[in-house]
């Protein structure tokens, strides 16, 4: 039962335009969203998050978008760069009391920026 | 400033051995986790700990034993590998149960043969 889906394994864009990475998830009780990145050889790095309580949460050319009605999140990266190149993970939490933190994640989606 | 440190970075074990895969964290956090990631898919928590002395199952336990006797030490045993085992692990640590990001180790793979 994949709680967090991210259905494109994998997304290719020029340097300079907008890369758009999607996530869905089925558990409406999640309550905060994460995008993780990683590189090869190592660990996931936390990129941005987003409180099911908001629509939207910026960090400079980064933007996480959520539809709670479509139990949906994307992250848009604007412009993208090719330091970018990288597999990001959507991962979302249950509430404090009783997630202690636990994630699900979703599959990752590999996104390679062309110079 | 290490943050969350595992050894090793690489193993390969033969089928029935045993191993202990170590994590350490100096950021002082009390929650502590170990994931492991198949190719293909995300990442899939093991065990999981809110403090010394305190742990408990993630969605895919089978296999795997830990124990917190301090703060800072985290270690994920495997008692009788198998190929099913073969996989990237990695450990977490977060400062609180509420909490936004944990911060990772930089992985050990696994090959069981």
């Amino acid at each position: 039962d994949q709680q967090v889906k991210q259905n494109s394994p994998s997304l290719s864009v020029q340097e300079g335009r907008i890369s758009i990475l999607n996530c869905d998830y089925t558990n409406s009780m999640f309550d905060y969203f994460l995008w993780y990145k990683k590189y090869p050889a190592e660990g996931p790095t936390f990129l941005i998050s987003i409180s099911s309580i908001k629509d939207k949460n910026e960090d400079g050319r980064f933007t996480v978008f959520l539809n709670k009605s479509a139990k949906h999140l994307s992250l848009h990266i604007v412009p993208s760069q090719p330091g970018d190149s990288a597999v990001y993970f959507c991962a979302a939490r249950l509430p404090g009391g009783t997630s202690y933190g636990k994630l699900t994640f979703g599959q990752g989606t590999i996104l390679t920026v062309h110079p | 400033n290490a943050g969350v440190t595992q050894t090793p970075k690489f193993r390969i074990l033969k089928i029935g051995q045993s191993m202990t895969l170590q994590c350490t964290q100096d950021m002082n956090h009390n929650y502590m986790y170990w994931y492991r990631q198949d190719p293909g898919m995300g990442l899939k928590l093991i065990y999981y700990s809110v403090g010394a002395g305190i742990t408990d199952k993630g969605e895919v336990p089978n296999g795997y034993n830990v124990s917190r006797s301090t703060t800072e030490d985290f270690p994920l045993r495997l008692e009788l590998a198998a190929p099913s085992q073969t996989s990237v692990y990695f450990c977490a640590s977060s400062y609180r149960a509420g909490g936004t990001e944990a911060f990772f180790g930089q992985g050990t793979r696994l090959t069981v043969v």
